[in-house]
């Protein structure tokens, strides 16, 4: 059974720090993996999406990486923001099926 | 395009009642999801739908039913709502299953309090 593991649970950071996010999964049979953003009281925002071909995704100031045989992800940020404060959720994906990490809750110091 | 919506937005129920939460999409996507999100527990998977008419159990279907009876509908049904089902809604759409396309789009969600 897959899980998903997301740490730091929570994370501050002075602005303008670049800073990296953490997520680890068991079963790396993944289809994909893909990185969310969720603000509070608000749904999912798709941040960034790896096929499990691929070793990194980049979009603005975000990179992803995808290490399969290691099972492990992570999501770069650079030059933060206190506009990124946010929780961030990383989602291991089987066959029409997402397992979700539980977040880590970033925090930016302005 | 307005995505994904979902009404209502937040809703009390009394234990033993029920209620159906509707998803709708108007991405033509294939693919629709129920989750539901709990302090310290991540979203976990309800119930999915690959199609039309089909409809599937995820991580945590017990006590809820769905049907997908219009591409672009999703509903939720709570027949007998415990306490226990006190949670956000999140429903979820994708285009398909490839790899490339499997981007999913979350609606704003449902509060659901059940007392």
């Amino acid at each position: 059974k897959q899980e998903v593991t997301q740490i730091p649970a929570a994370l501050s950071v002075p602005e303008g720090e670049n800073l990296v996010l953490n997520c680890s999964f068991t079963d790396s049979a993944i289809y994909n993996l893909q990185w969310f953003r969720q603000d509070p009281g608000k749904g999912l925002t798709s941040l960034l999406l790896i096929q499990s071909s691929q070793r990194e995704q980049t979009s603005g100031r975000l990179n992803a990486s995808l290490d399969k045989s290691s099972g492990r992800s992570t999501l770069y940020i650079a030059a933060s923001q206190p506009g990124d404060s946010a929780t961030y959720l990383c989602a291991a994906s089987g066959t029409y099926k997402y397992i979700f990490g539980t977040g880590t809750r970033l925090k930016v110091l302005a | 395009n307005a995505g994904v919506t979902q009404t209502p937005k937040f809703r009390v129920l009394k234990t033993g009642q029920s209620m159906t939460l509707l998803c709708a999409q108007d991405m033509n996507h294939e693919y629709m999801y129920w989750y539901r999100q709990d302090p310290g527990m991540g979203l976990r998977l309800i119930h999915y739908s690959v199609g039309e008419g089909t409809t599937a159990k995820g991580e945590v279907p017990d006590g809820y039913n769905v049907s997908r009876l219009k591409k672009q509908n999703f509903l939720l049904g709570l027949e007998s709502a415990a306490p226990s089902q006190t949670s956000v809604y999140f429903c979820a759409s994708s285009y398909g299953p490839s790899p490339a396309s499997d981007t999913q789009y979350f609606g704003p969600g449902t509060r659901l309090t059940v007392l």
